[in-house]
């Protein structure tokens, strides 16, 4: 079963706006990750950040990491075409700082942006 | 670096028969873990390797399997194909064990099964 859970799971937005998703999880977390895939081809990692860390920034990308509502969302400023993909959370519930290499995903957020 | 390969990138089997996919991670990078990626299920860890030693596994029936060489490269087999074994199936590779580090993931094969 996934552990996140992401909203929405559609996003339909028009170029040069701003879309936000959001995805919430289970478990204690060592990180969460971001990824994007383009039609069904492999993942692309976007940003990682760490359970200690509250927002993280990189380029167009602001994600923020709440623990207590065991919850994050991913930002995309100033949205272009070539950002139209799935987006996926992931969580590394690994234990006391070790990662064991599993990442539980989300269902995903399906992002249009139009032209 | 290079990033994560994977190979074949398609393949077409019928049920019954066996399978076999590779994948060589990212130079210096000890970690490969494998996924299934179907349109019902979404994206599901299936085993992760390191330093040749399987160190975790997700709840997948015992036809899957996998191993790691000692160079880092890593393959899963699946035996007795069913047709839901269909997938697209995904390895990512990471340096170590430490909780901080980003998993970089392959373009996928693509299994179709007849």
């Amino acid at each position: 079963s996934q552990q996140g859970e992401e909203d929405p799971q559609a996003l339909s937005i028009q170029e040069g706006e701003n879309a936000t998703m959001n995805c919430s999880y289970k478990t204690s977390i060592n990180n969460l990750q971001w990824y994007r895939q383009n039609s069904g081809r492999g993942l692309v990692h976007l940003i990682l950040i760490r359970s200690n860390e509250r927002e993280k920034h990189s380029g167009r990308l602001r994600v923020t990491l709440d623990t207590s509502k065991k919850s994050s969302s991913l930002l995309i400023t100033a949205s272009r075409a070539a950002d139209t993909a799935s987006y996926f959370c992931a969580t590394d519930a690994g234990a006391g700082g070790t990662s064991y290499g599993k990442l539980t995903f989300g269902q995903g957020t399906i992002l249009t942006v139009h032209p | 670096k290079a990033g994560v390969t994977q190979t074949p990138r398609y393949l077409i089997k019928t049920r019954g028969q066996q399978v076999t996919l590779s994948c060589s991670p990212i130079s210096g990078h000890r970690s490969v873990s494998w996924y299934q990626q179907t349109p019902g299920q979404g994206l599901q860890f299936l085993f992760e390797y390191f330093s040749e030693t399987q160190r975790n596994k997700g709840n997948f029936p015992g036809r899957f399997s996998g191993r790691q060489f000692s160079n880092s490269r890593s393959e899963m087999n699946v035996s007795t194909l069913e047709l839901g074994d269909s997938a697209l199936y995904l390895c990512a590779s990471k340096e170590s064990a430490g909780g901080g580090e980003t998993q970089y993931f392959g373009p996928g094969t693509r299994l179709l099964v007849l």
